[in-house]
């Protein structure tokens, strides 16, 4: 079956980095996306990868390893903005985003 | 109107009655989706368009019916409310000419609560 696993919380000061994980098993694979979530609010578009490594976008980076079904969210500089959920959504073979429960990021002053 | 609109914004529904949730584009997208959001799992598909006049089902299509009559409108219906369906509803849309692999933008979401 198909199978998306992430953290369900983390928490990071003001300031500091941090590395949300990503692992994933689905059904063929056409790239993954990341996104962000605020309470009460739609998702918004972070990043997309479809080759294995590391790209780069301001103070958000994500990675990918399709090898290992692997993917990481890096978020630097972390504000207080930042708190918000982040959805891994892998793309399966038929095109559709299989999506992750989510991380709740909470950032601490 | 810029992006994608959704209507209403919340709504409190008694089981067994019929609900229209209206999403709008204006971005002249070719494919649109319905998703559901519970507590706790991730975003479900429910019913998607690739292109106007076309529609499929997602993951969890039962008790859902969508229509595609042009490209910026995609209403899903609950033909009669169950309390399962009680879900924050969001409505999205994506290019739809990369090959299936574009960007999915998300409307603003509908709170329904069905009793």
């Amino acid at each position: 079956g198909q199978n998306i696993d992430q953290p369900t919380e983390m928490t990071a000061t003001e300031g500091a980095i941090v590395q949300i994980n990503c692992t994933y098993q689905t059904s063929g694979f056409n790239g993954l996306f990341w996104y962000q979530q605020h309470a009460g609010e739609a998702p918004t578009f972070l990043s997309y990868n479809v080759l294995d490594g590391l790209e780069e976008k301001g103070r958000f980076s994500s990675f990918l390893s399709r090898s290992k079904g692997y993917s990481y969210l890096l978020l630097k500089e972390l504000q207080m903005k930042d708190s918000a959920s982040y959805l891994c959504a892998p793309m399966d073979s038929n095109y559709q985003l299989i999506w992750g429960a989510g991380t709740k990021l909470i950032i601490k002053p | 109107i810029a992006g994608i609109t959704q209507a209403p914004t919340s709504q409190i529904l008694a089981a067994g009655r019929r609900m229209t949730l209206r999403c709008t584009q204006d971005m002249r997208h070719n494919a649109m989706y319905w998703y559901r959001q519970d507590l706790g799992l991730g975003l479900r598909l429910i019913h998607y368009s690739n292109t106007a006049g076309t529609t499929g089902k997602g993951e969890v299509p039962d008790g859902y019916s969508v229509s595609r009559a042009n490209t910026d409108d995609f209403p899903l219906t609950l033909a009669s409310a169950v309390p399962s369906q009680t879900s924050v509803y969001f409505c999205a849309s994506s290019d739809g000419t990369s090959g299936g692999t574009d960007t999915q933008y998300f409307g603003p979401g509908t709170r329904l609560t069905v009793l």
